[in-house]
């Protein structure tokens, strides 16, 4: 099956440090990539959509230039978040979703567990 | 809009019993409707998913759900739950036809298998 690949499964780093995040398909071709915030209990936040090859769309009160996004190609998306501070603290997952039509389900990453000292 | 609601964030059976975690669903236009599982600290995985074919739907590990328009519901079950089942299950939605927007989740129902 699709497989969706992320990296690193866990970072921990002083405040204003930056992070990047990598989500890559391995096995098929994603014209879209989803970024989600998980806090402990909670469901998946939407933090944004990227297409690749354009900007991403950002949800409501999702700082773009905390969290940077790039889709450079179909099958890798990168979320940097920079200059982290302990509030960044949180689990990231990637999503990435085929071309077709809209009944291809989205695939998941092992999300990443960010702590900011 | 689309929109899903869970009832119930906690689920208790004991192995071997049924599993029945419900998810209701709003959505004007037809919908997609997924189930995925996650097990702590890891991604989402997809159990099964609904668009617009077969009603029933059987999905890995001995779970299915039936989608049932007159009730707006995709609730998902299993005959007999073992102690491996014990998780995070989430329901979403999606509209047909919507290109590249994303799945609309619940918030997600704790299952836990009581040995």
């Amino acid at each position: 099956g699709a497989v969706v690949s992320q990296h690193p499964s866990r970072v921990i780093c002083k405040s204003g440090t930056s992070v990047k995040i990598e989500c890559r398909s391995l096995d098929f071709q994603a014209t879209t990539m989803f970024w989600y915030r998980q806090f402990p209990k909670q469901s998946l936040m939407l933090m944004a959509t990227s297409n690749e090859g354009s900007k991403a769309t950002y949800e409501q009160g999702v700082e773009k230039d905390k969290f940077l996004i790039n889709h450079a190609s179909l099958t890798l998306s990168t979320l940097t978040v920079t200059s982290a501070h302990p509030e960044d603290s949180s689990f990231y997952i990637c999503s990435a979703r085929g071309q077709g039509e809209g009944n291809q389900p989205q695939h998941f990453g092992d999300g990443t567990r960010l702590s900011i000292l | 809009a689309q929109s899903v609601t869970q009832l119930g964030s906690h689920v208790s059976v004991s192995e071997g019993a049924l599993v029945l975690l419900r998810c209701n669903y709003s959505s004007s236009v037809p919908p997609y409707l997924f189930w995925y599982v996650q097990y702590p600290n890891q991604g989402l995985q997809l159990l099964l998913k609904y668009t617009s074919a077969a009603t029933l739907v059987k999905g890995i590990n001995g779970f299915e759900a039936e989608f049932k328009k007159s009730e707006t519901s995709f609730h998902l079950t299993k005959p007999s739950a073992h102690m491996s089942d014990a998780a995070e299950y989430f329901c979403a939605v999606r509209a047909a036809f919507s290109g590249n927007t994303p799945l609309v989740f619940g918030k997600g129902t704790r299952l836990s298998v009581i040995a």
